[in-house]
């Protein structure tokens, strides 16, 4: 079984700060985990993706992730935000063998970014 | 090239009556999802096909629900008998092949369901 738990549905930031945008997951098996991004009216985009190479992943954008077994987490970050950043943020995780696991992505309930000017 | 297609963009049909929404995949891809999202959450897994073959339909909510794939490419998501809880987006995903988890899906814009 897999799930996703993103903490803070909105999360607010000025033009120019850190952005930290929390995940963290539950798997049984090895997992892929995966940032996207939704616009208003526009479809969801891939940011970045881990697949058990490196385990700090940089995307598009000037957003990177570090995959921290650990802690179960996959925090999606970027130094400095940009207005045109404001959008609704979703993890989610996919993954298991050749004979088990869901092929499909299960997505966290996303956060939604404002950047404040 | 073209990205994921799905049509129509919206939908409005009353309680009771019977819609199909369409997925028009990227050429070359072997697999298919579909997903529904509802105001304020994540998107949910409904049905996974690669090819032709539903390889996982363990995302649909109840046996009103139903999709095909006949060739490969274009699939349809059929709803029978729409409920007000049925409202929603529904997205339709595909990626080169689905035999692995890590494989990019790529989104197309939805298709709004109102049940009214």
């Amino acid at each position: 079984a897999q799930s996703v738990t993103q903490l803070g549905s909105h999360v607010s930031v000025s033009e120019g700060a850190l952005v930290l945008l929390r995940c963290n997951y539950s798997s049984s098996v090895p997992p892929y985990l995966f940032w996207y991004v939704q616009y208003p009216n526009q479809g969801l985009q891939l940011l970045l993706k881990y697949t058990s190479a490196a385990t700090l992943v940089k995307g598009i954008n000037g957003f990177e992730a570090e995959f921290k077994k650990s802690e179960t987490s996959f925090h999606l970050t970027k130094p400095s935000a940009h207005m045109s950043d404001a959008a609704e943020y979703f993890c989610a995780v996919s993954g298991g063998s050749i004979y088990t696991g869901r092929r499909a992505l299960t997505f966290g309930s996303g956060t939604r970014l404002q950047v404040q000017p | 090239g073209a990205g994921v297609s799905q049509t129509p963009s919206n939908k409005v049909t009353e309680k009771g009556k019977y819609v199909e929404l369409r997925c028009d995949p990227i050429s070359g891809h072997t697999a298919l999802y579909w997903y529904r999202q509802s105001l304020g959450q994540g998107p949910e897994f409904l049905i996974y096909f690669q090819g032709t073959g539903a390889a996982d339909d363990s995302g649909l909510p109840n046996d009103r629900f139903f999709a095909v794939r006949p060739e490969g490419s274009v699939s349809t998501l059929k709803i029978q008998r729409t409920e007000r809880g049925d409202s929603a987006v529904y997205l339709c995903a595909s990626s080169l092949d689905g035999t692995s988890g890590y494989n990019e899906q790529f989104f197309g814009p939805g298709t709004r369901l109102t049940v009214l």
